[in-house]
């Protein structure tokens, strides 16, 4: 079975409109951590927001926010007032359990294309 | 603060062939990986390492030896290519932070013919 699964291959957006990218996980153990990168044309994985499953609150960093169910086990990405910028490659990871070393397992990503 | 860097950044290889490729980081990161990325997989984790002369399998490791002689260093071999070993090749490392969070480099671009 797949630890994470984004069920969107693409997502089409205008400018300045919201969008959610989807991120469903499975994982049985308490602590896990759940992540999100974007990865634009150029290549480079670009770290956005983190949440711990032990998290109160929905993680935001600017126009990020992740819309975190844990009893849905789902972690969505909501990213607001798009920009032509957002556009790329988007992927959710998680790192299942407490060691720092713990390497991360990640989504096959959605392609994100933001229109003027 | 260079952050962590691969060299190469591309390399064409025949068959057979070996090669290694380098990746660096200056943030003193304990832990540090080398993923793949293949169109429409995702990320896929061949090797990592939580220490200075330390190193473990992850998720895809046939065919690819690595080694931690330094902190700062974390090699990826091939000692036989093939094809299917065309991909995007990543390294990442990661501090002990409450998040975890790892920084990548930005790619290797390996083509076997």
């Amino acid at each position: 079975a797949q630890k994470i699964t984004q069920t969107q291959p693409g997502m089409f957006v205008q400018e300045k409109e919201a969008v959610t990218l989807d991120c469903t996980y499975d994982t049985s153990d308490p602590s896990y951590g759940l992540f999100w990168y974007k990865q634009p044309s150029s290549g480079e994985m670009i770290f956005l927001i983190y949440q711990g499953s032990y998290d109160q609150q929905n993680a935001t960093e600017g126009r990020y926010s992740l819309n975190f169910q844990k009893a849905r086990k789902s972690a969505n990405l909501v990213i607001s007032a798009s920009q032509l910028g957002d556009s790329a490659m988007y992927f959710c990871a998680m790192r299942e359990g407490r060691q720092a070393g713990t390497a991360l397992i990640f989504g096959k990503g959605t392609t994100l294309s933001v229109s003027s | 603060n260079a952050g962590v860097t691969q060299t190469p950044k591309f390399r064409v290889l025949k068959t057979g062939q070996s090669m290694t490729l380098l990746c660096a980081q200056d943030m003193n990161h304990e832990y540090m990986y080398w993923y793949r990325q293949d169109p429409g997989m995702g990320l896929r984790l061949i090797h990592y390492s939580v220490g200075e002369g330390t190193t473990a399998k992850g998720e895809v490791p046939d065919g690819y030896n690595v080694s931690r002689l330094k902190k700062q260093n974390f090699l990826l071999g091939l000692e036989s290519a093939a094809p299917s070993q065309t991909s995007v090749y990543f390294c990442a490392s990661s501090y002990l932070d409450k998040n975890y969070e790892q920084y990548f480099g930005p790619g290797t671009r390996l083509t076997v013919t």
